[in-house]
Order: C-alpha cells, then sequence, then structure tokens
C-alpha cells in the first residue's frame, strides 16, 4: 500500500537534546512538508522540499534542520535551539509544491520534559 | 499570512446544514480544504483553483470567490462522520507555491 509513515508515534526527550523525526513515502512524489500543529493554532510549515537534494524555510523554520538526500526520505531534526519544542509533527507529501493534494503521515507527538 | 477561518466552532445536529467560510488577506491561486479528526492526520477534501469553480463531493461541496479571495466550505444533511476540524489551505496568486493554512473551524455533529 502506498502512503507515509512517521516514526515513532510518541516520542519522549529531555530539554537540550537533539531528536530527529523519520518521515517516509512511497508515492514517489517529489514534493514533501513538514507541519507543526499546537493547540488553536492549526498548521504552520516549518521546512519543505520540492525536490531532492534542495529544501526551502517555511513560517517557523528557527530551530529546526532537515535533510533530502533520497526522494522518499524527508527526516527533521528539531534542535536544542527550538524554545518550544513539544508539539504535534506531520509530514505530508504531493507531487509538487502548489495546487496538488497533499498527503499526510500519522503524526509523531514529541514532548521535551 | 494565515488565512481568517469562521466560525472557529459550530454544533450541530445530525441532518443540520452548516458553512464554514475561510477569507485571504492576499490574493489567491488556489484554496484547499482538508478535515481533520482528533489525534489523526489531516484528509484532503477539496482543491478550487482560480476561476470561481464550485467543487462538490457527496453532500460537501465548496466555492471559491477570487475577488474577495474567500472561499466557502458547504456541508449539507450533516452526518456524525463529518465531525472533526477543518482546514482551508490557501496557496498565493502566483502558483506553484506552499500552502499557508488557516486556524481551523471545529464541527460537532450529534445525534
Amino acid at each position: 500500500d502506498g502512503g507515509i509513515t512517521q516514526s515513532p508515534k510518541y516520542l519522549f526527550r529531555k530539554e537540550g537534546q537533539n531528536v530527529t523525526l523519520s518521515c517516509e513515502q512511497n508515492l514517489n512524489h517529489d514534493a514533501m512538508y513538514w507541519y507543526r500543529q499546537d493547540p488553536g493554532q492549526g498548521l504552520r510549515l516549518i521546512y519543505y522540499s520540492q525536490i531532492v537534494n534542495d529544501f526551502q524555510k517555511g513560517d517557523i523554520a528557527e530551530g529546526y534542520s532537515v535533510s533530502r538526500e533520497k526522494k522518499e526520505s524527508f527526516p527533521l531534526t528539531v534542535t536544542s535551539a527550538q524554545k518550544n519544542p513539544t508539539a504535534f509533527y506531520l509530514c505530508a507529501s504531493s507531487w509538487r509544491v502548489g495546487n496538488n493534494e497533499q498527503f499526510f503521515g500519522p503524526g509523531t507527538r514529541l514532548t521535551v520534559l | 499570512q494565515q488565512p481568517v477561518q469562521s466560525p472557529q466552532a459550530v454544533i450541530l445536529r445530525e441532518g443540520e446544514d452548516a458553512v464554514i467560510n475561510c477569507s485571504s488577506s492576499k490574493a489567491l491561486y488556489s484554496v484547499h480544504w482538508y478535515r481533520q479528526k482528533h489525534g489523526e492526520a489531516p484528509v484532503f477534501l477539496m482543491i478550487l483553483l482560480k476561476g470561481g469553480e464550485q467543487k462538490g463531493h457527496e453532500k460537501i461541496s465548496a466555492s471559491f470567490n477570487e475577488k474577495k479571495q474567500q472561499s466557502s466550505l458547504y456541508l449539507t444533511a450533516s452526518q456524525l462522520s463529518y465531525s472533526g476540524t477543518y482546514f482551508c489551505g490557501t496557496e498565493s496568486n502566483t502558483g506553484f507555491q506552499k500552502l499557508v493554512f488557516g486556524t481551523g473551524t471545529r464541527l460537532l455533529v450529534s445525534p
């Protein structure tokens, strides 16, 4: 079955530690995205990638980093520079950036203690 | 800039209708609508492109007024399964742009 997988579903980390969230898709999509979701604030774009080895900052990129070495993978690292990292993180993909349906993964809930 | 959705929340009885609005201060190329159930991933409903075409899927339809930079989602004869949070995502009028999502409208349909 085609789709997007994110792991783990729940993640706990101590303050000051970097953590990497996994996102894999087998839909053969060129574009991939990372969103952060906080209660009452909708989906906010962290980073997106239009093609392998290329990515752009979204609206809230500070304290995050990404890589896109393979078409199917777009890992997100939450660094210690992110002031308030506890949130629900969603990965998505689409054929290309723009007026294309985005397919979302199940999300990772990160809690920093 | 984030589009504004209204209302923020709505409660319906099964069979009633609802309208959710999405308004942007920028000229738009497309508007996307998604529904998210609690603890789950958002699911795509439809895309509306510049041109004002109204789209529909069963009893859920939407319109896009590009002059007013507004879109409305219409849910008719609501079902229990319609409950969730609805998000609009807007793409600026140059096309091939990232989406900016609204803060969502929570819809609860009760028996």
